[in-house]
């Protein structure tokens, strides 16, 4: 699986959107770019996924580039609840799903 | 319910002790995997498997071992444990798009 780069760590204001980089310049065509989010010490949870397009679902929107290497998520209006760590990652369909692997990270944390 | 479920939720053990985490997950998913996350860094990924009695090894399988005669138990064993394996252990499963995580096993080894 491709490797990715994320900053380690990003501040947002409450109300305000987060805009989250990642680079996988190194993704091949069959791979997706994931995101999830951990909060405290809890199992990684599932924000959103895409292949080329930009997607958008209840809990945020994502945008990759054109030559896929490199995506930003976006939690429109962030909250203090949104503070936690945010893994992107990119990977197979289901049948290469086996060799997920997960980067440091950035902590996101949202400010009153 | 229907969910992943880890057990115990912590652990203290001995060098050198065999412990065993278990992982049970009630949808029938084919993909199954352990990671550990260690204080401050993301996870990393020890075992896989893509369906029963098919395993394989992750980025850091070393010192672990795994089994899967059940599509819904995936348990993962530290034959001799050692201090550095002192992590949070992750089960998850695989349906498609998303990846459903348990609660995490705490394994302290003193």
């Amino acid at each position: 699986d491709a490797k990715t780069t994320q900053p380690p760590s990003m501040d947002c204001a409450e109300g305000r959107a987060a805009n989250l980089p990642c680079n996988h310049s190194t993704i091949s065509g069959n791979e997706y770019v994931y995101w999830y989010r951990q909060i405290h010490s809890q199992g990684p949870q599932y924000i959103i996924h895409g292949l080329k397009n930009n997607e958008t679902n209840e809990m945020a929107s994502l945008i990759i580039t054109e030559d896929r290497k490199s995506s930003t998520l976006i939690l429109p209006h962030a909250t203090l609840r949104d503070t936690a760590v945010y893994y992107c990652i990119v990977r197979g369909w289901n049948t290469n799903a086996g060799k997920s692997t997960f980067g440091d990270g950035t902590t996101l944390t949202v400010k009153p | 319910d229907a969910g992943i479920t880890q057990s115990p939720r912590y652990k203290i053990t001995e060098t050198g002790r065999q412990v065993t985490l278990m992982c049970h997950q009630t949808w029938s998913h084919s993909y199954m995997f352990w990671y550990r996350q260690d204080l401050g860094h993301g996870l990393r990924l020890i075992y896989y498997s893509a369906a029963a009695d098919i395993t394989d090894k992750g980025e850091v399988p070393d010192g672990y071992v795994v089994s899967r005669s059940k599509t819904e138990n995936f348990p993962l064993t530290l034959e001799s444990a050692t201090r550095s394996q002192t992590s949070v252990y992750f089960c998850a499963s695989i349906r498609d798009t998303e990846a459903f995580f348990g609660q995490g096993t705490r394994l302290t080894v003193v």
